[in-house]
């Protein structure tokens, strides 16, 4: 069954809004990934975590490993319309190998 | 990263047939994947897709509905067989080259419509 809750389901914004999602877990985490997918394309990849307590950056968003290994978060700082799409958290369960637990994602629009 | 494509890039099927997904990968990799991402919701892991072996199945998804072929280490078919308009969904491929410490990257998706 589904391991990852993530939160907001949807989030509805104004350009130049800061944004905040996340996703948590009862279950371990190694590793965690935060994809965007646009509509028709394949997620892809925006930051990847590896131990517990990482900030990273990338331009204007930043993706922190939680400490518990057991969650995470996404931010993405001053908005803009190309930021629409769905983001998806991901991670690699302390007891799953390489296959990836998605969580159910976030739909992000964007109002100029 | 890798440059990952997938033929086709969408197909309209009638209930019994069968497709066959195709995923290229621009370098080789050990180490390939196929998700289904069902209208609106989010990825499901199908299948491992294991070079010179049989595919690792997920619990709800058996070879017999979802053969998985993987020849070498740059390419990879997914065949949906015996199809269902349930089976209407994205199909992906994903991989894990070989150096990048547990990254995955996606191709660009096959969207399955069965009438």
């Amino acid at each position: 069954g589904q391991q990852l809750n993530q939160s907001p389901q949807s989030m509805f914004i104004q350009e130049g809004e800061d944004v905040s999602m996340n996703c948590t877990s009862s279950s371990i985490f190694n590793t965690w990934l935060w994809y965007k997918q646009d509509p028709g394309e394949g997620p892809v990849l925006l930051i990847a975590l590896y131990k517990a307590g990482e900030l990273t950056s990338n331009g204007r968003l930043t993706a922190q490993f939680g400490i518990t290994r057991k969650d995470s978060f996404l931010n993405i700082s001053a908005s803009i319309p190309s930021d629409v799409g769905i983001y998806f958290c991901a991670g690699h369960l302390e007891t799953s190998g390489s296959r990836l637990t998605f969580g159910e994602g976030t739909q992000l629009t964007v109002n100029p | 990263s890798a440059v990952i494509s997938q033929k086709p890039s969408r197909d309209i099927c009638q209930r019994g047939t069968s497709l066959t997904i195709q995923c290229q990968v621009d370098s080789q990799v050990t180490m390939m994947f196929w998700y289904r991402q069902q209208p609106g919701q989010s990825l499901t892991l199908i299948a491992t897709a294991n070079q010179g072996s049989e595919a690792t199945y997920e619990s709800g998804f058996v070879i017999d509905k979802f053969p998985i072929s993987r020849p070498n280490l740059t390419f990879s078919t997914l065949t949906v067989s015996n199809m269902s308009p349930e089976d209407s969904s994205i199909y992906l491929c994903s991989v894990e080259p070989d150096h990048s410490y547990n990254e995955q990257f996606f191709g660009p998706g096959t969207r399955l419509t069965v009438l």
